[in-house]
């Protein structure tokens, strides 16, 4: 069985730039959530979907991030415009329906803004 | 509000050792659940072993247990005969009200394990 899947794996993009993270859950996952770790701090929930529905969206920083999950399968983070305290590992999470607790991982994106 | 401490930034063990990863919580929900995750330096984030608030036995898997004292808030996670392999940064977290769907982890700041040949 695959796991969760992020692609890409680094990014490197200049301030003002646009760029999209994408994420595969596993399949037949319902529960998708998007983390990230800024450099040398803990890391923090940024939102949550239920199929195509975002249930938890509280960590989301700001509204130059936007999260979309169409059709409740894969999702993608999209940063416009991106800023030099975004730069960071974004992981993606995904967990079976009625078991959330147990979250299987994504390698994560590593975005670089300079 | 929530809050998961880990008071090791780094550790050093020898090969072959038992080794206890610290990690205590705050919440005012009775129900939760605790976590292990460990990453290695490829960057993956893999699950290790969990813990619900209401669960009478301490968790187990394989050369994992935790560690729970619920009265102490703490959930440390023992590590039995280290190996090399076992190099890598070790994250506790937290998730509240076990059975909602809602439901975020929050994280510690992570322990990094250095295992010695």
């Amino acid at each position: 069985e695959a796991g969760v899947t992020q692609f890409p794996s680094h990014s490197v993009i200049e301030k003002g730039q646009t760029v999209t993270l994408r994420c595969d859950p596993i399949s037949g996952h319902d529960n998708l959530y998007w983390y990230r770790r800024v450099m040398g701090k803990e890391i923090k929930f940024l939102l949550h979907f239920v199929k195509e529905s975002k249930q938890d969206e509280s960590g989301m920083p700001n509204n130059r991030f936007l999260a979309e999950r169409t059709g409740g399968t894969y999702s993608t983070l999209k940063v416009q415009p991106a800023e030099l305290e975004d730069s960071g590992v974004y992981f993606c999470a995904s967990s079976q329906p009625g078991q959330p607790y147990e979250q299987y991982f994504g390698p994560g994106t590593r975005l670089t803004v300079t | 509000a929530q809050k998961i401490t880990q008071t090791q930034p780094g550790m050093f063990v020898q090969e072959k050792e038992a080794v206890t990863l610290d990690c205590t919580y705050d919440t005012s929900d009775p129900s939760y659940g605790l976590f292990w995750y460990k990453q290695p330096s490829s960057g993956e984030m893999i699950f290790l072993i969990y813990q619900g608030s209401y669960d009478q036995q301490n968790a187990t898997e394989g050369r994992y247990s935790l560690n729970f004292q619920k009265a102490r808030k703490s959930a440390n996670l023992v590590i039995s005969a280290s190996q090399l392999g076992d190099s890598a940064m070790y994250f506790c977290a937290m998730r509240e009200t076990v059975y909602s769907s809602a439901s975020k982890i929050i994280f510690g700041s992570g322990t990094r394990l250095s295992i010695r040949p």
